[in-house]
């Protein structure tokens, strides 16, 4: 598609519940980023993918967050046992290559809220 | 190591007035820059690039941005603002690689009728 397409819109899950969010590229756009957006507008860089393999995770809270990018299928971000920090917009982005020249077009996000 | 830095948090203009919205960096390497604009509940758009071609970048909407190496900015300027502009504004910085993305903390854009 055109377009980075995001599902849900919106998820409430109760503290402690899963929560698992979906991403689907731009079509030929080889690298995926995700993002958390916390209330006072600050993007956290999560993870990167590049086609299916992790290329940069430095800021996955590795405990309770994972992520895949698997060929034919969205991408998908979980996270096991959510906690009230957790409420937030999560962006996923992606671009045609990871060369710094290259723009990431975002998705319209997904709404978090941890009960 | 990189940083991006919004000076302003809030900016408000008059509609018909001028837009200045100020960004500086730091970066260890040749960066490229990026402006985008996020609109309420929405995600985000891109504005306008700087990727080491020509300093003064134009974009969308009328937006247009400079380079400039010696002052580390790359203010976001725009000759007369739209009521249609008001929005978040998003400064963001990638190196080599662009693989690192920092964003800057964003300056809110009121516009007064």
């Amino acid at each position: 598609g055109e377009e980075v397409a995001q599902t849900p819109k919106h998820l409430v899950r109760g503290e402690g519940q899963k929560a698992k969010l979906y991403c689907a590229p731009i079509k030929g756009h080889s690298y995926v980023f995700w993002y958390q957006q916390v209330l006072k507008n600050e993007f956290k860089f999560l993870i990167s993918f590049q086609n299916e393999n992790v290329f940069d995770e430095t800021g996955m809270p590795k405990e309770r967050f994972s992520a895949k990018c698997l060929p034919n299928s969205p991408c998908s971000l979980e996270i096991q046992a959510t906690k009230l920090e957790d409420s937030a917009v999560y962006f996923c982005a992606s671009s045609q290559r990871g060369d710094r020249n290259y723009e990431q077009y975002f998705g319209p996000g997904t709404r978090l809220t941890v009960t | 190591a990189q940083s991006v830095t919004q000076l302003d948090s809030h900016v408000s203009v008059s509609e018909g007035t001028p837009v200045l919205l100020r960004c500086n960096y730091s970066s260890s390497y040749s960066p490229s820059l990026f402006w985008y604009v996020q609109h309420p509940n929405k995600g985000l758009q891109l504005l306008l690039k700087y990727t080491s071609a020509a300093t003064l970048v134009k974009g969308i909407n009328g937006f247009e941005a400079e380079f400039k190496k010696s002052e580390t900015s790359f203010h976001l300027t725009k000759p007369s603002a739209h009521m249609s502009d008001a929005a978040e504004y998003f400064c963001v910085v990638t190196s080599t690689g662009g693989f690192k993305t920092i964003f800057g903390a964003g300056t809110r854009l009121f516009v007064k009728a």
